[in-house]
């Protein structure tokens, strides 16, 4: 298996512009999770889905951010407008089943906005 | 979730075992306790987990106390590779799927 994949695995944008990142998880997972690394923030989960149904979104800023998942392979996480604030690494990960299960990460986005 | 603590950096030789401490004192009976590390410029990946009995696999192995106010992730002969930040996380027991990643320690392994 080709493990989650991420797109793009960089992207510089300027304040104000959408910013949209994509995730295809693990096939046959069930659960797919985005989370935001900085260095002032460490690791945080934003939001996850099961079975591409939003179940805890709780972690998303604000109403800037949005995530998506139209079907069991294909994610989004968008931004719009973007700010300066929002420059950091974002990861996907996706598990199958239980909630003890191993959530495999992607490569992870780094965004940079200026 | 509750609250763990992990020393912020620890320093190994390649092919010693390595202890990592972790201190969560205020677990609760249903917490399990998940370790993962994130190797440089990569995404996170999951290293161990458990309840309460030790558990090993091939990658580690996880001592908890007896009172599960402590564990430690047990690398048994370090590698170069295993250089990481090593997270260690306490997930409420249920339903919960959230893993709350704190600062974790950073492990350098000296050749």
């Amino acid at each position: 298996d080709a493990g989650v994949i991420q797109s793009p695995r960089h992207e510089v944008t300027e304040m104000g512009q959408e910013v949209t990142l994509r995730c295809k998880p693990i096939s046959g997972h069930d659960y797919l999770f985005w989370y935001r690394q900085t260095m002032m923030r460490g690791l945080e989960l934003l939001i996850y889905f099961n079975n591409n149904v939003p179940i805890d979104d709780s972690g998303m800023p604000e109403d800037r951010f949005s995530a998506k998942m139209p079907n069991a392979s294909f994610s989004t996480l968008k931004i719009q407008p973007s700010e300066p604030r929002d420059s950091a690494v974002y990861f996907c990960a996706s598990s199958k089943g239980t909630p003890t299960a191993e959530q495999f990460f992607g490569p992870g986005t780094r965004l940079t906005v200026l | 979730d509750a609250k763990t603590t992990q020393p912020n950096s620890m320093e190994s030789n390649e092919e010693e075992p390595v202890h990592l401490p972790c201190n969560h004192s205020t677990i609760s009976g249903t917490d399990y306790i998940h370790w993962y590390r994130q190797l440089p410029s990569q995404g996170p990946e999951y290293v161990i987990h458990g309840l309460t009995s030790n558990v090993n696999n091939r990658m580690a192995s996880l001592a908890i106390a007896e009172d599960r106010k402590s564990s430690t992730l047990i690398l048994h002969r370090a590698t170069l590779r295993d250089a990481a930040v090593y997270y260690c996380i306490l997930r409420s027991g249920g339903s919960n799927y959230k893993l709350t990643f704190g600062k974790g320690t950073l492990l350098t392994v000296n050749p």
